[in-house]
């Protein structure tokens, strides 16, 4: 079947502009993941959504960031206001039930540039 | 200290070389331990999970995980050009394993000569 789903796969943006990452998960995964990925490092936690609840947002860095996941399928991560510190990979994982044995499984990611 | 620990490299190897990459962590707490692999402008994609302490084998990969040191391994046998990627350790941030939201490591970037 289909995997993770990331749009779009690419997003330049300007700083203090306004922008939203969309994440198509497997179908019947309950979990959802939002990651940060910088160059040269791991992904970073960011939120976690079980269902339509976000469950865990302790990783959102700041007001700026807000996610979004309202039928409990597709999820939108949006940031306002980017700065150029913004820029990263960010990468979107789905598992079935979010426990701490599932894999998550993570789509190809959305690269966004700040200038 | 971060909670995961892993030397960013590069590694290089010849074709057919054992791959010995490494992981350390703080949180005791900690009980499943992953392996992910990520091709460059990809996801990263699950390779060997283990859940408490001891070892697991899959082809050529074996994980092992020593909780008394908090350290964990993963060995690539004969390795192959296609195994040039980079690896994350990861664990799940929860204690006991009951949320699945992970902590990587900085991964470690392999490439194999032919």
């Amino acid at each position: 079947g289909a995997g993770v789903s990331q749009t779009p796969s690419n997003k330049v943006t300007e700083k203090g502009k306004y922008v939203e990452l969309r994440c198509d998960p497997i179908s019947g995964h309950t979990a959802l993941y939002w990651y940060r990925q910088s160059l040269g490092q791991g992904p970073e936690f960011l939120i976690y959504f079980q269902g339509t609840g976000a469950a865990d947002d302790s990783g959102l860095p700041n007001d700026r960031f807000f996610a979004v996941r309202p039928e409990g399928s597709v999820s939108t991560l949006k940031i306002q206001r980017t700065e150029r510190g913004d820029s990263a990979v960010y990468l979107c994982a789905s598992s079935l039930k979010g426990l701490g044995g599932d894999t998550q499984y993570f789509g190809p990611g959305t690269r966004l540039t700040v200038l | 200290q971060k909670e995961v620990e892993q030397d960013p490299g590069p590694l290089s190897v010849p074709e057919g070389a054992i791959v010995s990459l490494n992981c350390t962590y703080s949180n005791s707490a900690f009980q499943y331990f992953m392996w992910y692999r990520q091709y460059s402008r990809k996801g990263p994609e699950l390779l060997m999970y283990t859940y408490s302490s001891g070892n697991k084998e899959d082809g050529r990969f074996t994980a092992q995980v020593d909780k008394s040191s908090k350290y964990i391994s993963l060995f690539i046998r004969d390795s192959q050009p296609s195994d040039s990627a980079t690896y994350l350790c990861a664990m799940p941030g929860a204690p006991g394993g009951s949320q699945g939201n992970l902590i990587f490591g900085k991964g470690t970037k392999l490439s194999v000569k032919p």
